[in-house]
């Protein structure tokens, strides 16, 4: 079964306190990527990556560090967090060959206090 | 700069008929639609590339005018399960290279609420 996971679910945690927030596919698929998703601002790009050792900021990377060791593993960093930083934020895979076929992990719920 | 969407809701009776549009002040690349339900993730359903033809899954279909730099999204004999914020993503010309996938900037959403 086709599958992203974002582990954790739900995390709250103080200002400055460094935190990873993981996310694994099982699809073999070359790109991956990182959104936060805020009322009335939609859903925006952090960062994608479009194979192994290969990253690219999206429209809103400030703040945040990625890194694409392995093929199915995009790991999000928050170095040093901020309560802006308070979303929810998915991570995706995507095909990039057809029938380009896209999924979304189910989701982080983030709170910086 | 973000794609415009428009409408940004509409409410229809179970069996009617939509069409959702993202447009774009840029030359456009790619155009990726989702739905997103309450409380859960987007689900892609599908993708147009420039040059492309039409899409369609099951009763919503797609299109993609590059004159236009616009997409419309077409939903027919809607149905319950079609209620939720369905949103394109769009790639930039300028961000493409070959058949790869660049960055994604995302419209602010359309909700669309199907009533029985």
């Amino acid at each position: 079964e086709a599958q992203v996971t974002q582990n954790p679910r739900y995390l709250i945690t103080v200002t400055g306190k460094k935190l990873t927030v993981t996310c694994s596919q099982n699809m073999n698929h070359e790109y991956m990527s990182w959104y936060r998703q805020d009322p009335g601002l939609g859903l925006r790009q952090i960062y994608y990556s479009m194979n192994v050792e290969v990253t690219d900021k999206g429209d809103v990377p400030e703040g945040y560090k990625v890194s694409r060791k392995e093929k199915r593993n995009f790991p999000l960093i928050l170095e040093s967090p901020s309560p802006n930083q308070t979303s929810l934020y998915f991570c995706a895979s995507i095909s990039l060959a057809a029938p380009y076929e896209q999924y979304f992990g189910p989701g982080t719920r983030l709170t910086v206090t | 700069q973000q794609p415009v969407q428009s409408p940004q809701a509409v409410i229809l009776r179970e069996g009617e008929d939509a069409v959702i549009n993202c447009s774009s002040s840029k030359a456009l690349y790619s155009v990726h639609w989702y739905r997103q339900k309450h409380g859960e993730a987007p689900v892609f359903l599908m993708i147009l590339l420039k040059g492309g033809e039409q899409k369609g899954h099951d009763k919503i279909s797609a299109s993609f005018n590059e004159k236009k730099q616009q997409s419309s999204l077409y939903l027919t004999a809607s149905q319950l399960s079609y209620s939720g914020t369905y949103f394109c993503g769009t790639e930039y010309a300028e961000n493409a290279g070959g058949t790869s996938y660049g960055k994604l900037t995302f419209g602010q959403g359309t909700i669309l609420t199907v009533h029985p």
